[in-house]
């Protein structure tokens, strides 16, 4: 079993319906949860992070950690054909500086 | 600030070619990564560098050496490329007060023949 799974898509919506993307772990020691944006040919950007369980809200995303579940939640609401990309959940245990990634799910929003 | 940098952008080699990808981050950040991105693979650590002077093996590095050159720079070389090394290559980096935020690169695509 992998440590992080996360299912690839891809996920096709409409502009403005809510997204939801998930990851599930296997690593109890996991403390800070991450969230990355990629747009095709380019590099990951950070977007959300939280520590440890408990909901996180930038505009119109929002990032949910349910530890006893090892389950996180990413939120779009009102999604917009500029959300078309990839997003992958990242995590690490505390005093790591490495990250476990998820392979990625992709995700197309149509006009 | 340019953030981080990364060349070339693309490369083809051939089998048994060798070629060192370079990385560089005009944040002052301390700790450096090279990932490999793979179709169905997501990101995998190749080898990271916690501070100056330190590297320390990821999730696959075989076939791969690094050198933290300096705190700004960190390459990744192939001695003797493979096919299975047919990449798209990316390097982040990770500042003390930046919490969890690696800032990556814009990639490197490799192709070997």
């Amino acid at each position: 079993q992998k440590e992080v799974e996360q299912d690839p898509g891809p996920l096709s919506v409409p502009e403005g319906a809510i997204v939801s993307l998930n990851c599930t772990y296997s690593n109890s020691a996991f403390q800070y949860f991450m969230w990355y944006r990629q747009y095709s040919r380019k590099g990951p950007e950070l977007l959300m992070y939280t520590y440890s369980s408990g909901n996180k809200e930038d505009g119109r995303f929002t990032a949910q950690v349910d530890k006893s579940s090892k389950y996180i939640s990413l939120f779009i609401r009102d999604s917009q054909p500029s959300d078309s990309a990839t997003y992958l959940c990242a995590m690490r245990p505390s005093g790591y500086s490495t990250l476990t990634f998820g392979k990625g799910t992709m995700l197309l929003v149509s006009p | 600030n340019a953030g981080v940098t990364q060349t070339p952008k693309f490369q083809v080699l051939k089998t048994g070619q060798s070629m060192t990808l370079q990385c560089a981050q005009d944040m002052n950040h301390n700790s450096m990564y090279w990932y490999r991105q793979d179709p169905g693979m997501g990101l995998r650590l190749i080898y990271y560098s916690a501070s100056e002077g330190t590297t320390d093996k990821g999730e696959v590095p075989n076939g791969y050496n690094v050198s933290r050159l300096n705190k700004r720079e960190f390459s990744l070389r192939l001695e003797s490329a493979a096919p299975s090394q047919t990449s798209v290559y990316f390097c982040a980096s990770r500042g003390v007060r930046s919490h969890n935020e690696q800032f990556f690169g814009p990639g490197t695509r490799l192709t070997v023949l």
